[in-house]
């Protein structure tokens, strides 16, 4: 299993940025995807999930990004999306896609995300 | 809305207690939680998976229990490198707020 973020960089409050994770080495399609953020100092925080399309293919998110992040996929493509808007300086983080696949959780290595002024 | 809430927030405990941190969902998710380890400036480490499964290269003094909505992380003979803030995680949904362990 192999996930690989990319998209991070440096932003100023208000603005956008989209978030890829290109995933490997396990049946794409079939899975839940999530995206975990870890801001410096703090411990991890769940930013959001994507259910497969079996399953509805349905988003839940957590309640500080709810309205401000959309979590897509393209299953053709192994890919999983994060759009951020309206970014805020408390989103500053390592964000991380992960995935559970019924042994331990798969994450990848992070793309760090700065939002300032 | 989908709830953990783990206890206690914090603990203090001798080198060579046993510790045991509980995690409660809000609803039945049978065996679908997870236990990492968090100190200051690193990434989150996994412990356990599955409720119950130790993960690969973590010391066995770490060992989960629990399935449905409670569920129990136990460290035995606790050691001064486990000074860390512990935290459970539902699958492909949140994290617990924390149990801070430190020692006396």
């Amino acid at each position: 299993v192999q996930l690989v973020e990319s998209g991070g960089g440096s932003e100023k409050p208000g603005g956008s940025l989209r978030l890829s994770c290109v995933a490997s080495g396990f049946t794409f399609r079939n899975a839940w995807m999530s995206w975990v953020r870890q801001a410096p100092g703090k411990g991890p925080e769940w930013v959001g999930r994507i259910k497969n399309k079996i399953d509805g293919g349905t988003t839940e998110y957590a309640a500080p990004v709810k309205g401000r992040f959309t979590i897509s996929r393209d299953d053709s493509k192994n890919m999983l999306y994060l759009q951020m808007n309206s970014l805020k300086i408390e989103d500053t983080a390592l964000y991380f896609c992960t995935t559970n696949l019924g042994g331990p959780p798969s994450w990848g290595q992070g793309t760090l995300v700065t939002v300032s002024s | 809305d989908f709830r953990l809430t783990q206890s206690p927030s914090s603990l203090s405990a001798s080198v060579g207690d046993t510790v045991t941190i509980t995690c409660r969902a809000s609803q039945d998710i049978s065996s679908f939680l997870d236990w990492f380890q968090h100190k200051p400036g690193r990434l989150p480490k996994l412990l356990i998976y599955g409720a119950s499964t130790l993960q690969s290269g973590v010391p066995p003094r770490f060992s989960g229990s629990g399935s449905g909505t409670n569920f129990t992380l136990t460290i035995s003979t606790l050691q001064p490198e486990d000074v860390a803030t512990y935290y459970c995680q539902a699958h492909n949904n949140i994290f617990g707020p924390g149990a801070t362990v430190d020692i006396k």
